[in-house]
């Protein structure tokens, strides 16, 4: 069974500009999620959906960060426009259930 | 607010030196508790569900046990390839992932 993907690996913008990630995750999950990993802390939880829809986003700084999933499967975050707190590890995670989640390498994101 | 404390927050290890690493948790209803461990570049790799206290399981050199306020992960006579940081994670009752710290492992040979 395939993992979940993402892209690009490793990201270096300057700050105001804009940035977006991408997501497959595993087949036949119905839940995905992004969260942001800063160094050296646990990854936060920034969105979740249910198939296409949203299930929580209380914690995604909405003023400039964004995230869809189309048809219920793949999924893009956007930031616009960066700073440089943005700085971090994107994750997508997926799960059959919500129980336990599966993750992808991650984007490594360097705002200058 | 759910919270997830670990500890400790490095560990060094001989090769063979068994230790444990602590999660202690505050919760507003405890749907599952969750172990992973992640290596440098990469994303976390799930290890272990635990669901109710007295709750044990275990793969190769690794055993998870919870009570009611804390989680061990108890490492059984490590070897190099068990380097990594281990991340503790609670899921409460609106299936929301709350993330420890990490513990960082080191183990030499």
């Amino acid at each position: 069974e395939a993992g979940v993907a993402q892209s690009p690996r490793y990201k270096i913008i300057e700050k105001r500009q804009s940035v977006a990630f991408w997501c497959n995750p595993i087949s036949g999950h119905a839940t995905l999620y992004w969260y942001q990993q800063i160094l050296g802390q646990g990854p936060k939880l920034l969105i979740q959906f249910q198939n296409n829809g949203v299930v929580d986003d209380s914690q995604l700084p909405k003023d400039r960060f964004s995230a869809e999933r189309l048809k219920g499967v793949d999924s893009t975050l956007k930031i616009q426009p960066a700073k440089l707190e943005d700085s971090a590890v994107y994750l997508c995670a997926s799960s059959r259930d919500r129980g336990e989640q599966y993750f992808g390498p991650g984007t490594r994101l360097t705002v200058t | 607010e759910d919270q997830v404390t670990q500890s400790p927050e490095a560990l060094r290890l001989q090769e063979g030196e068994s230790s444990s690493l602590n999660c202690s948790y505050t919760v507003s209803g405890l749907r599952g508790l969750f172990w992973y461990r992640q290596d440098p570049g990469k994303g976390p790799e799930f290890l272990f569900t635990l669901y109710s206290a007295g709750e044990e399981k275990e793969k190769e050199r690794l055993k998870a046990t919870l009570t009611k306020k804390e989680s061990f992960l108890h490492i059984t006579a490590p070897k190099p390839e068990d380097s990594a940081t281990y991340l503790c994670a609670v899921q409460a009752n609106d299936y929301k992932l709350s993330f420890g710290a990490g513990t960082t492992v080191t183990v030499r040979a």
